[in-house]
């Protein structure tokens, strides 16, 4: 158990309202990730982290910003959410401390978005 | 386009039979990842290869990375209902991003 926390767990809202949603991770590790989960697409990186204020964009950034001001918390943000953002949100952690090698990733329980 | 290709996209069989999934790719990567996941659930890390060639054993599943460091297989012996989940492989390449790229998945369903 790599202590990750996603929050809200379900979410419903409208198009067009902006939309924030947090992980939050206990044990100081210092990269982590956001994903998108659609059907037939398996897991895209959306942005990543991989220390306070240090931050990049993955393949499917657009329409996504993220803030990283604390180690332990994660925030994405859909700053006017559409109907093309419905999906299952995961947040990842890695850290080269785990098991040795830096690109093994632990999830968290994922955040189901509905953009009506 | 879809840098690591996953097939079957979908497998039922019965308790007791055998089943490989396959994780191709034209593209050379440092290390490649198996997880399974639950419905409700994010993915939880099964094994780890990094040598090409390598080939590790959890239980009743096999894991191979090719020689080339390109592709990788998945075989489950005699499987269970309770291997019933969602197979993602994942590679990692030397890029510096730290980032991994996903297959879409093998949903696998055992019939008791």
């Amino acid at each position: 158990d790599a202590g990750i926390t996603q929050s809200p767990r379900h979410k419903v809202t409208e198009t067009g309202t902006p939309v924030t949603l947090r992980c939050h991770q206990t044990e100081n590790h210092r990269y982590m990730y956001w994903y998108r989960q659609d059907p037939g697409h398996g897991l895209r990186l959306i942005h990543y982290s991989y220390g306070v204020k240090d931050t990049d964009k993955g393949e499917v950034s657009d329409g996504y910003s993220v803030s990283r001001s604390k180690t332990e918390d994660f925030l994405l943000t859909l700053e006017s959410a559409t109907s093309s953002q419905t999906s299952v949100y995961f947040c990842a952690i890695s850290d080269p401390n785990l098991a040795g090698l830096a690109y093994e990733q632990y999830f968290g329980p994922g955040t189901r978005l509905t953009v009506t | 386009t879809q840098l690591l290709e996953q097939s079957p996209q979908f497998l039922s069989i019965q308790e007791g039979e055998n089943l490989t999934v396959y994780c191709n790719s034209s593209s050379v990567f440092s290390s490649l990842q198996w997880y399974r996941q639950e419905p409700g659930e994010g993915p939880v890390l099964l094994v780890t290869v990094v040598t090409g060639g390598e080939v590790k054993k959890l239980k009743r599943l096999t894991f191979q990375f090719g020689d080339a460091r390109k592709d990788s297989s998945l075989h489950i012996t005699a499987a269970q209902p309770g291997d019933t989940g969602l197979y993602l492989c994942a590679g990692a390449r030397d890029t510096g991003r730290r980032a991994l790229t996903f297959g879409s998945g093998t949903r696998l369903q055992v019939q008791p």
